[in-house]
């Protein structure tokens, strides 16, 4: 069955300490991964997506299929990166995503 | 940035009753979401909507639930007769094509609260 695991609920870290968010995802086809972020008080938003292998906010996350993980990292932590991180599987053959049960991240000052 | 919007923010009712919950997706979508999110849970999918019909949904999608697009914008969510275990934040989201190949946009949520 299709599954998206986030071993952490919760990571605290220092501001400019760097900062891993792990995901580890079970599908046998050919998975579309994400990060999706709330910060506080505001709606679900998309942060990247591993097929644009683009860095946003200065975070960026390689999809491993031999490890299965899409790991989120972020070399210097700030406070504003402070929010709800959840990782998404999206199906290829189905028009739906499901989500890992989110890890909440918090800098320190 | 256009937005996905959701009416009413806040919902009580009492167990056993219907409740409607209202969404107006981004307007140039073709895809429509309904997520929920039980306190201290994960999000979870209910049920995407294209074309005017149901693509998949879950094993929480049951008979108690329908989806609808009444007209050209809303997209709603009943529950016909709700339980306590109904309460929860409930999200719609809409996408310009399928998940796999375009971001989720979110609403804001509706929270249900069931007594």
């Amino acid at each position: 069955a299709q599954r998206v695991t986030q071993p952490e609920k919760l990571l605290s870290v220092f501001k400019g300490a760097p900062v891993e968010l792990k995901c580890n995802y079970s599908y046998s086809g050919s998975p579309e991964l994400f990060w999706y972020v709330q910060y506080s008080r505001q709606r679900l938003q998309l942060l990247l997506r591993h097929i644009s292998r683009e860095s946003i906010k200065g975070f960026t996350a390689d999809l491993n299929k031999g490890e299965t993980s899409f790991h989120l990292k972020k070399p210097f932590a700030q406070e504003e990166d402070s929010a709800m991180y959840y990782c998404a599987l999206g199906y290829s053959s189905a028009s739906k995503i499901i989500f890992g049960s989110g890890t909440r991240l918090s800098i320190r000052p | 940035e256009p937005e996905v919007t959701q009416t009413p923010s806040h919902q009580v009712t009492q167990m056993g009753q219907e409740v409607i919950l209202r969404c107006v997706p981004i307007s140039n979508h073709l895809y429509f979401y309904w997520y929920r999110q039980i306190l201290g849970q994960k999000v979870e999918f209910l049920v995407s909507f294209y074309n005017n019909e149901i693509s998949e949904k879950s094993e929480i999608f049951d008979d108690q639930f329908s989806v609808e697009r009444p007209d050209g914008s809303n997209f709603t969510l009943k529950i016909r007769s709700t339980k306590l275990e109904d309460s929860a934040m409930y999200f719609c989201a809409s996408s310009v094509m399928g998940v796999t190949n375009e971001k989720l946009f979110f609403g804001s949520g509706t929270q249900l609260s069931v007594l």
